[in-house]
């Protein structure tokens, strides 16, 4: 199976400024077939489900703001939040879903404010 | 829009089964590959089950394969998760969630099932 690493584990980001999280995957993601990078990125929030941010590592879900973007291919991907916003206060996950299941989540980190 | 509403949780003892059942609306159900995901409580997520659109492909995370066992009935816009054989280690908030382009876009609010002694 894959396994997914993020750093850091947790984060404290002052409001305003750039939150940046990490994913690695311990092989790569990338769908040479179609140029994709099998990979998701969700914020969850305290006694919420997990909501989708980002797909195909860089495309931003309908209705998240673009403060939010995601980057990185092969095994190594990046979550961006440019000028952090209260409501950003939650555990991200980055998420594999290459290939056949099972579909593998990070560890999360959490994020919180300065 | 699109709804998924999860029930069926509960505490039972370790060896019990119990079945969770999701209701879908607001989206055309049978088009879509659905997932099952749990999170142990204080704990981050893990992708346990999915299957295809017809039903005709399911697979499991290892340590539920052969115990927890997927289906759907596209007619009653429903999903389900057969649990036999639960361990205490199965002690989460199960959510169901639909899968588009694999990501899982929509979840439901979960369900708690407990596995205690």
């Amino acid at each position: 199976d894959i396994v997914m690493t993020q750093s850091p584990d947790s984060l404290a980001v002052s409001l305003g400024e750039r939150a940046t999280i990490n994913c690695k995957s311990s092989q790569s993601i990338l769908y040479r077939s179609n140029s994709q990078n099998y990979l998701a990125w969700y914020q969850q929030k305290p006694g919420q489900p997990p909501k989708l941010l980002i797909y195909w590592a860089s495309a931003r879900e309908s209705g998240v703001p673009d403060r939010f973007s995601g980057s990185g291919s092969g095994t190594d991907f990046t979550l961006t939040i440019r000028s952090l916003q209260a409501e950003d206060v939650a555990v991200y996950y980055c998420q594999q879903y290459y290939s056949t299941p099972p579909y593998t989540f990070g560890q999360g980190t959490k994020l919180e404010l300065k | 829009e699109v709804q998924l509403v999860e029930s069926g949780g509960g505490l039972v003892q370790p060896g019990e089964s119990l079945r969770l059942s999701c209701a879908a609306s607001g989206f055309i159900f049978r088009n879509y590959w659905m997932s099952w995901v749990r999170q142990a409580p204080g704990k981050g997520l893990e992708w346990v089950a999915n299957i295809k659109e017809d039903g005709s492909e399911k697979y499991y995370v290892d340590s539920v394969k052969g115990r927890f066992t997927i289906s759907r009935d596209n007619a009653k816009n429903s999903l389900y998760l057969q649990m036999d054989s639960l361990r205490v280690e199965d002690t989460a908030v199960y959510y169901c969630a639909t899968e588009a382009a694999r990501a899982l876009r929509s979840w439901g609010q979960g369900s708690l099932v407990t596995v205690s002694s």
